[in-house]
């Protein structure tokens, strides 16, 4: 049974146009992550969540924002896609004080 | 500060041939280290990980890999390939504390030939 869901798992946008990915957990867990991943490159990581408490990294672009409504959703908000933020997006999951992240199987972002 | 370098960006062995993937790390603290693995359009699965105790850790699908501390290195090894093991791999750093961040390294493809 999957776990982390994200949806959708392709996703079309044109350049300029805001895009929302989503993703959703059944596992209770407090902490949440996205990551972008280009073709080829390791994930890196854009924020988290720990409960409310949103994390930003220093080099996510200000193009990305994220909500949590809730424990068991989160999205990633990109204001105005550029070419270059074409990418998979990966959701991640953690339970509080056990250091293992369970991810989603990712959406593939296009931009035209 | 934590780094994680995979030697070797593609790996290509036989069927049935043993697997070996490098991984050494740098980590100012001791590190929780992990391998996952990412079939095409999928998302990351783990495969194993070493947090404290032995340093001979087993995964998934028969894959092992040795903390050893000296050498700073994390080494995935599967004693056969399957084809099923065509996929890409990722060795990791967190430390033992706090966030529990991951740093991936770039990821080592491995290719199985027939």
């Amino acid at each position: 049974d999957a776990m982390v869901i994200q949806n959708p798992r392709y996703q079309v946008t044109q350049f300029g146009k805001p895009v929302t990915l989503s993703c959703s957990q059944t596992l209770n867990h407090n902490v949440m992550y996205w990551y972008q991943q280009k073709s080829s490159q390791a994930p890196k990581l854009l924020f988290h969540y720990y409960d409310k408490d949103f994390n930003n990294e220093a080099d996510t672009p200000d193009n990305f924002q994220s909500r949590r409504p809730n424990t068991s959703f989160c999205f990633l908000d990109i204001r105005s896609p550029g070419l270059g933020d074409a990418a998979m997006y990966l959701c991640a999951s953690r339970e509080d004080a056990k250091n293992i992240q369970y991810f989603g199987a990712g959406t593939r972002l296009s931009v035209l | 500060a934590q780094s994680v370098t995979q030697l070797g960006s593609h790996v290509s062995v036989s069927e049935g041939a043993l697997v070996l993937l490098r991984c050494n790390y740098s980590s100012s603290v001791p590190p929780y280290l992990f391998w996952y693995v990412q079939y095409p359009n999928q998302g990351l699965q783990l495969l194993l990980k070493y947090t404290t105790g032995a340093t001979l850790v087993k995964g998934i699908n028969g894959f092992e890999a040795e903390f050893k501390k000296s050498e700073t290195s994390f080494h995935l090894t599967k004693p056969s390939a399957h084809m099923s093991d065509a996929a890409e791999y990722f060795c990791a750093v967190s430390g033992p504390t706090g966030s529990y961040q991951l740093t991936f390294g770039k990821g080592t493809k491995l290719s199985v030939i027939p």
